[in-house]
This record gives C-alpha cells, sequence and structure tokens, in this order.
C-alpha cells in the first residue's frame, strides 16, 4: 500500500467548474501538506503550503487538511484553461524532512 | 534568470553506457535533491544533499552517484545504464530543507 493515494485522473472540466483534487494518506506523523502544480515538460512549483488540520485559501485556490480522516483536497474555483496541469499532493513529517508525493492528478480545463 | 538549471534537458542512449547530469542552483539554497519521476508521473527522491554533505541515500542501485562539489551545485552520474532508468529526472533545491521546492525542468532519459 503507498503511503500517499491519490487518483491519477485524468480529470476533465468545463471552464469556470469548481475543481475538487484529492489525496489520502496513512502515515499519521504527517504534519505539512502541500500542493505542487506541472505543467506538461515542465518541473513542479509550489502551489499551496498548510500546516496540521485547516484550510488556506490564495485567490482562486483553496487547501483543506482533515488530520483525522489522513484526508486533503484542493479545491480550485472558477478553473480556467491555464490550470490545465497534472496536480500533485505532498507531505512530510517535518518541515526539513523528506517529501512523500502522491501519483497526481491530470487536470484539463476546456475552453 | 533560471532559478534551477539542468543540463542536458534530453538524453538518448544505448544500455550499457554511462551518462551524467548536471544541475545548479543560484537561489543561494543549502539544500539539493534528484528526484526521479517515471511515466505514471510518480515522484521519488533519489538524494538529497545539504551544504555538499549527502543526507538522504534512498534505495537507489548503486550506478547511481551523486556529487555535490559545491552547495549551487549537485550532478549525477549514472554508469550501465539499463532500459528501466528511462524516466525524467529532477533536480530541486530548497533552503533548510523546507517543503517548498524548487524544481529545475527536468532531464528526460531514455536508455534504448
Amino acid at each position: 500500500q503507498k503511503e500517499v493515494e491519490q487518483d491519477p485522473g485524468p480529470l476533465s472540466v468545463p471552464e469556470g467548474a469548481i475543481v475538487s483534487l484529492n489525496c489520502t494518506y496513512s502515515n499519521s506523523a504527517f504534519q505539512y501538506f502541500m500542493w505542487y502544480r506541472q505543467y506538461s515538460r515542465k518541473g513542479p512549483e509550489l502551489l499551496m503550503y498548510t500546516y496540521s488540520s485547516g484550510n488556506k485559501e490564495d485567490g482562486r485556490f483553496t487547501a483543506q487538511v482533515d488530520k483525522s480522516s489522513k484526508y486533503i483536497s484542493l479545491f480550485i474555483r472558477d478553473s480556467q484553461p491555464s490550470d490545465s496541469a497534472t496536480y500533485l499532493c505532498a507531505m512530510s513529517e517535518t518541515s526539513g524532512s523528506r517529501l512523500t508525493f502522491g501519483e497526481g492528478t491530470q487536470l484539463t480545463v476546456n475552453p | 534568470d533560471t532559478a534551477v538549471s539542468q543540463t542536458p534537458k534530453y538524453l538518448v542512449t544505448q544500455m550499457g553506457n554511462d551518462k551524467s547530469i548536471k544541475c545548479e542552483q543560484n537561489l543561494g539554497h543549502d539544500t539539493m535533491y534528484w528526484y526521479k519521476q517515471d511515466s505514471k508521473k510518480f515522484l521519488k527522491i533519489m538524494f538529497s544533499y545539504n551544504n555538499k554533505e549527502l543526507i538522504i541515500n534512498e534505495t537507489v542501485p548503486n550506478r547511481f552517484s551523486p556529487k555535490s562539489p559545491d552547495k549551487a551545485h549537485l550532478n549525477l552520474h549514472i554508469n550501465s545504464l539499463e532500459l528501466g532508468d528511462s524516466a525524467v529526472y529532477f533536480c530541486a533545491s530548497s533552503q533548510g530543507g523546507t517543503g517548498e521546492l524548487f524544481f529545475g525542468e527536468g532531464s528526460r532519459l531514455t536508455v534504448l
């Protein structure tokens, strides 16, 4: 069983839709949770960074962490074609320890 | 100015050959990494260096040898390449080993 599970998709939505991306994990020691976005043929870039449980909002993006359920989500409001990318969740036990990545969900937003 | 740059971007080579990938970061970070991304987009850490010292060495065949001549550079040498080594190799850096990694654009290795 993988430490971090993420549905690889692909996920295809119309422009303007609300997108929900999710990861589950098994290691209860994870405390730091991140979402990376990776465009085709590019390296991943950090999108959201959260510590412990709760919500964090940045523009059209909201990250949620539910440690009791070992479940994290990324919501994208008013999705745009420029949001088309692979989204990878990542998590670690401490701020300086190694990251464990999910498999990535491929998202396409159609105009 | 590119923050994390890797060369070459593409390598196509025969089984059994040796190849190297170079990485440089100009962010002033003290920690650098090599990650391998397979065809399913799964990113797996291979090595991590902090101030030229190896701190993470995952279960990677010893045909893979990283070298960090200084904290701004991290190279990866691969001996006796195998078909299964075909992947995209990403270099990344961070400050203080935090979760905020800055990735290069990747080096796409194809072993024939």
